[in-house]
Protein backbone atom coordinates (compact mmCIF):
# COMPACT_ATOMS: atom_id res chain seq x y z
CA UNK A 1 0.00 0.00 0.00
CA UNK A 2 1.42 2.84 -0.90
CA UNK A 3 1.89 6.05 1.70
CA UNK A 4 0.97 9.14 1.58
CA UNK A 5 3.20 11.67 -1.31
CA UNK A 6 3.43 15.30 -1.34
CA UNK A 7 4.73 17.69 -4.11
CA UNK A 8 7.16 18.96 -4.48
CA UNK A 9 9.42 18.00 -1.92
CA UNK A 10 11.14 21.31 -1.79
CA UNK A 11 9.38 25.50 -3.30
CA UNK A 12 11.66 28.42 -2.67
CA UNK A 13 9.30 31.08 -3.98
CA UNK A 14 9.63 35.19 -3.39
CA UNK A 15 7.27 37.04 -1.41
CA UNK A 16 4.10 38.04 -3.37
CA UNK A 17 4.49 34.66 -4.89
CA UNK A 18 2.05 31.92 -5.40
CA UNK A 19 2.80 28.30 -4.37
CA UNK A 20 0.34 25.47 -4.71
CA UNK A 21 1.41 22.06 -2.75
CA UNK A 22 0.03 18.55 -3.20
CA UNK A 23 -1.52 16.10 -1.37
CA UNK A 24 -2.45 12.23 -2.41
CA UNK A 25 -3.51 10.56 0.54
CA UNK A 26 -3.58 7.14 0.81
CA UNK A 27 -6.03 5.16 -1.40
CA UNK A 28 -9.60 4.55 0.23
CA UNK A 29 -8.54 7.17 3.15
CA UNK A 30 -11.50 9.26 3.20
CA UNK A 31 -9.79 12.24 5.78
CA UNK A 32 -7.27 14.09 4.82
CA UNK A 33 -5.33 16.55 7.06
CA UNK A 34 -3.34 19.59 6.34
CA UNK A 35 -0.77 20.87 8.86
CA UNK A 36 2.03 23.05 9.34
CA UNK A 37 5.56 23.18 10.92
CA UNK A 38 7.04 27.04 11.42
CA UNK A 39 11.16 27.06 12.00
CA UNK A 40 11.59 25.57 16.12
CA UNK A 41 7.59 25.04 16.47
CA UNK A 42 5.48 22.36 16.67
CA UNK A 43 2.92 21.11 14.23
CA UNK A 44 0.19 22.86 14.32
CA UNK A 45 -3.36 21.40 12.23
CA UNK A 46 -4.20 23.49 9.18
CA UNK A 47 -7.74 21.71 7.95
CA UNK A 48 -9.33 18.61 7.69
CA UNK A 49 -11.36 17.02 4.82
CA UNK A 50 -13.81 14.51 4.90
CA UNK A 51 -13.99 13.24 1.21
CA UNK A 52 -14.24 16.62 -1.03
CA UNK A 53 -15.99 18.86 2.21
CA UNK A 54 -14.18 21.06 4.77
CA UNK A 55 -14.98 19.11 8.05
CA UNK A 56 -12.71 21.82 10.27
CA UNK A 57 -10.74 24.54 8.48
CA UNK A 58 -9.87 26.35 12.45
CA UNK A 59 -6.14 26.07 11.98
CA UNK A 60 -5.71 28.25 8.54
CA UNK A 61 -3.95 31.21 9.41
CA UNK A 62 -6.15 34.16 6.69
CA UNK A 63 -7.37 34.20 3.83
CA UNK A 64 -4.19 33.83 1.67
CA UNK A 65 -4.65 30.06 2.04
CA UNK A 66 -6.60 27.96 0.19
CA UNK A 67 -7.76 24.44 0.12
CA UNK A 68 -9.60 22.25 -1.93
CA UNK A 69 -10.11 18.69 -2.67
CA UNK A 70 -11.47 17.70 -5.76
CA UNK A 71 -13.76 14.59 -5.92
CA UNK A 72 -12.76 13.58 -2.52
CA UNK A 73 -8.78 12.40 -3.82
CA UNK A 74 -6.21 14.36 -3.72
CA UNK A 75 -5.73 17.78 -2.24
CA UNK A 76 -4.03 21.31 -2.91
CA UNK A 77 -2.79 23.95 -1.11
CA UNK A 78 -2.48 27.36 -2.67
CA UNK A 79 -0.68 29.95 -0.93
CA UNK A 80 -1.26 33.35 -2.38
CA UNK A 81 0.58 35.66 -1.97
CA UNK A 82 3.11 34.25 -0.25
CA UNK A 83 4.46 35.93 3.06
CA UNK A 84 7.96 35.11 4.79
CA UNK A 85 6.07 34.32 7.81
CA UNK A 86 4.72 31.34 5.70
CA UNK A 87 8.08 29.68 5.19
CA UNK A 88 7.68 26.27 7.17
CA UNK A 89 7.22 22.32 6.39
CA UNK A 90 3.55 21.44 5.55
CA UNK A 91 2.74 17.64 6.11
CA UNK A 92 -0.34 16.16 4.58
CA UNK A 93 -1.88 13.11 6.35
CA UNK A 94 -4.53 10.94 5.52
CA UNK A 95 -6.81 8.56 7.65
CA UNK A 96 -9.51 5.78 7.19
CA UNK A 97 -11.55 7.70 9.68
CA UNK A 98 -13.63 3.86 10.82
CA UNK A 99 -14.52 3.65 14.27
CA UNK A 100 -11.61 2.68 16.66
CA UNK A 101 -9.34 3.79 13.59
CA UNK A 102 -8.45 7.32 13.80
CA UNK A 103 -4.69 6.30 12.69
CA UNK A 104 -3.33 9.51 10.61
CA UNK A 105 -0.69 8.57 8.78
CA UNK A 106 1.62 11.30 7.47
CA UNK A 107 3.04 12.37 4.66
CA UNK A 108 6.82 13.41 3.92
CA UNK A 109 6.29 17.17 3.72
CA UNK A 110 6.87 20.17 1.46
CA UNK A 111 9.32 22.19 2.76
CA UNK A 112 8.32 26.13 1.55
CA UNK A 113 10.85 29.12 1.50
CA UNK A 114 9.64 32.78 1.31
CA UNK A 115 12.63 34.68 0.20
CA UNK B 1 0.98 27.76 28.71
CA UNK B 2 1.57 25.32 25.70
CA UNK B 3 -1.59 22.75 25.27
CA UNK B 4 0.92 20.13 24.94
CA UNK B 5 4.23 20.53 26.53
CA UNK B 6 7.98 18.27 25.76
CA UNK B 7 10.87 18.49 27.25
CA UNK B 8 13.15 19.58 23.82
CA UNK B 9 16.13 17.57 25.07
CA UNK B 10 18.38 16.52 23.66
CA UNK B 11 18.01 13.19 25.33
CA UNK B 12 21.27 11.07 25.39
CA UNK B 13 20.94 7.56 26.34
CA UNK B 14 23.30 4.84 26.07
CA UNK B 15 22.55 1.72 24.36
CA UNK B 16 20.56 -0.93 26.06
CA UNK B 17 19.47 1.30 28.81
CA UNK B 18 15.87 2.89 28.88
CA UNK B 19 14.48 5.79 27.33
CA UNK B 20 11.83 7.81 29.33
CA UNK B 21 9.95 10.42 27.31
CA UNK B 22 7.79 12.46 28.68
CA UNK B 23 4.63 14.97 27.97
CA UNK B 24 2.06 16.79 29.68
CA UNK B 25 -1.50 18.20 27.77
CA UNK B 26 -3.42 20.84 29.32
CA UNK B 27 -7.23 20.01 27.83
CA UNK B 28 -8.52 17.47 30.18
CA UNK B 29 -11.04 16.30 27.73
CA UNK B 30 -8.43 15.37 25.72
CA UNK B 31 -9.41 11.90 24.44
CA UNK B 32 -6.50 10.33 22.07
CA UNK B 33 -2.78 10.33 22.80
CA UNK B 34 -0.26 9.68 20.03
CA UNK B 35 3.31 8.92 20.07
CA UNK B 36 4.78 9.74 16.48
CA UNK B 37 8.45 8.91 15.77
CA UNK B 38 10.53 10.96 13.02
CA UNK B 39 13.78 10.72 11.82
CA UNK B 40 15.44 13.82 10.34
CA UNK B 41 13.68 15.48 7.05
CA UNK B 42 11.30 12.44 6.99
CA UNK B 43 7.47 12.26 7.54
CA UNK B 44 5.99 11.36 11.26
CA UNK B 45 5.49 7.75 11.50
CA UNK B 46 3.04 6.56 14.26
CA UNK B 47 4.61 4.28 16.76
CA UNK B 48 2.26 4.40 19.61
CA UNK B 49 -1.55 4.91 20.59
CA UNK B 50 -2.99 5.05 23.90
CA UNK B 51 -6.43 6.08 24.84
CA UNK B 52 -7.04 4.42 28.47
CA UNK B 53 -5.09 5.00 31.82
CA UNK B 54 -2.70 2.71 32.30
CA UNK B 55 -0.16 0.94 30.49
CA UNK B 56 -0.01 -0.48 26.73
CA UNK B 57 2.81 -2.09 25.88
CA UNK B 58 4.29 -3.48 21.75
CA UNK B 59 7.20 -5.00 21.67
CA UNK B 60 10.15 -2.53 23.19
CA UNK B 61 8.07 0.23 23.26
CA UNK B 62 5.31 1.17 26.56
CA UNK B 63 3.26 4.00 26.61
CA UNK B 64 1.84 4.94 29.98
CA UNK B 65 -1.41 7.48 30.29
CA UNK B 66 -2.31 9.33 33.34
CA UNK B 67 -5.65 11.41 32.64
CA UNK B 68 -5.91 12.55 36.24
CA UNK B 69 -2.48 14.14 36.37
CA UNK B 70 -2.50 15.13 32.32
CA UNK B 71 0.55 13.01 31.81
CA UNK B 72 1.34 10.34 28.78
CA UNK B 73 4.95 9.03 28.28
CA UNK B 74 6.87 6.70 26.48
CA UNK B 75 9.19 4.10 27.26
CA UNK B 76 11.59 2.67 25.09
CA UNK B 77 13.62 -0.62 26.39
CA UNK B 78 16.92 -2.32 25.05
CA UNK B 79 17.22 1.39 23.13
CA UNK B 80 19.15 0.79 20.16
CA UNK B 81 20.80 3.70 17.71
CA UNK B 82 17.82 3.53 15.44
CA UNK B 83 15.74 4.70 17.56
CA UNK B 84 17.69 8.12 17.44
CA UNK B 85 15.17 10.20 16.29
CA UNK B 86 12.65 13.09 17.14
CA UNK B 87 9.69 11.81 19.76
CA UNK B 88 6.35 14.05 18.96
CA UNK B 89 3.55 13.85 21.44
CA UNK B 90 0.42 14.34 20.33
CA UNK B 91 -2.84 14.78 21.97
CA UNK B 92 -6.77 14.26 19.85
CA UNK B 93 -8.96 16.80 22.02
CA UNK B 94 -12.12 14.89 21.78
CA UNK B 95 -14.09 12.12 19.12
CA UNK B 96 -15.41 13.49 16.44
CA UNK B 97 -12.61 16.62 16.27
CA UNK B 98 -9.96 14.83 14.98
CA UNK B 99 -7.41 17.02 14.53
CA UNK B 100 -4.11 16.36 16.40
CA UNK B 101 -2.31 19.30 18.57
CA UNK B 102 1.39 18.61 18.70
CA UNK B 103 4.06 19.35 21.09
CA UNK B 104 6.89 20.60 19.70
CA UNK B 105 9.06 16.86 20.06
CA UNK B 106 11.96 15.28 22.38
CA UNK B 107 15.45 14.63 20.69
CA UNK B 108 16.37 11.44 21.57
CA UNK B 109 20.30 10.55 20.81
CA UNK B 110 21.21 6.82 21.77
CA UNK B 111 24.69 6.82 22.32
CA UNK B 112 26.72 3.00 21.15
Amino acid sequence: EAGVTQFPSHSVIEKGQTVTLRCDPISGHDNLYWYRRVMGKEIKFLLHFVKESKQDESGMPNNRFLAERTGGTYSTLKVQPAELEDSGVYFCASSRGLAGDDTQYFGPGTRLTVL
Amino acid sequence: QKEVEQNSGPLSVPEGAIASLNCTYSDRGSQSFFWYRQYSGKSPELIMSIYSNGDKEDGRFTAQLNKASQYVSLLIRDSQPSDSATYLCAVNADFGNEKLTFGTGTRLTIIP
